[in-house]
């Protein structure tokens, strides 16, 4: 059975510091992975991943896929208040399947 | 261009009702995929709708069911309903690609069972 698997579930941080988000998955006929970030309703989406070893950008955001460890890691440097969200890890392989999500808060 | 339309965004039902959820994609967007989102699980696969035929399906019973019409809007139904059927239900869309890129979500229907 296809999975996707997010650690850690929750964390705390204090605004300035560094967020690494882990998502490992086992998806057959995987051809992407993507991330999301959700603060109230809609995921909106962050990245898509499908090679590996190449890292994505995106600001103070970025991601890279290890597809021999099927997994894939999210960091956020220099945290603010405005990153406090629900991070969510979907593999496409035919169909879009997410991770339970990691809820991040970041405090002042 | 707009965005993604769910409605409604509210719902209270009780026990035993049948509720109906609407997504109107975005224009051009032939494919809407369906997810319920509870706390602690994540979004949860319900299925997924191109050009009016279902072309995936997860896990969940018979009582939820959905259909795409000819305009490419969708409607999700779920029959005999269960306490435990409350939750966010979102919907996404996107032209149809099958590489998992350019998914658009709705805000989603809050339903709760009562």
């Amino acid at each position: 059975e296809d999975k996707v698997v997010q650690s850690p579930l929750s964390l705390v941080v204090h605004e300035g510091d560094t967020v690494t988000l882990n998502c490992s998955y086992e998806v057959t006929n995987f051809r992407s992975l993507l991330w999301y970030k959700q603060e109230k309703k809609a995921p909106t989406f962050l990245f898509m991943l499908t090679s590996s070893g190449i890292e994505k950008k995106s600001g103070r955001l970025s991601s890279i896929l290890d597809k021999k460890e099927l997994s894939s890691i999210l960091n956020i440097t220099a945290t603010q208040t405005g990153d406090s969200a629900i991070y969510l890890c979907a593999v496409f392989g035919g169909k879009l399947q997410f991770g339970a999500g990691t809820q991040v808060v970041v405090t002042p | 261009k707009a965005g993604v339309t769910q409605t409604p965004r509210y719902l209270i039902k009780t026990r035993g009702q049948q509720v109906t959820l609407s997504c109107s994609p975005i224009s051009g967007h032939r494919s809407v995929s369906w997810y319920q989102q509870t706390p602690g699980q994540g979004l949860q696969f319900l299925f997924e709708y191109f050009s009016e035929t279902q072309r995936n399906k997860g896990n969940f019973p018979g009582r939820f069911s959905g259909r795409q019409f000819s305009n490419s809007r969708s409607e999700m139904n779920v029959s005999t309903l269960e306490l435990g059927d409350s939750a966010l239900y979102l919907c996404a869309s996107n032209a149809g690609e099958q590489r998992g890129y350019g998914y658009t979500f709705g805000s989603g229907t809050r339903l709760t069972v009562v």
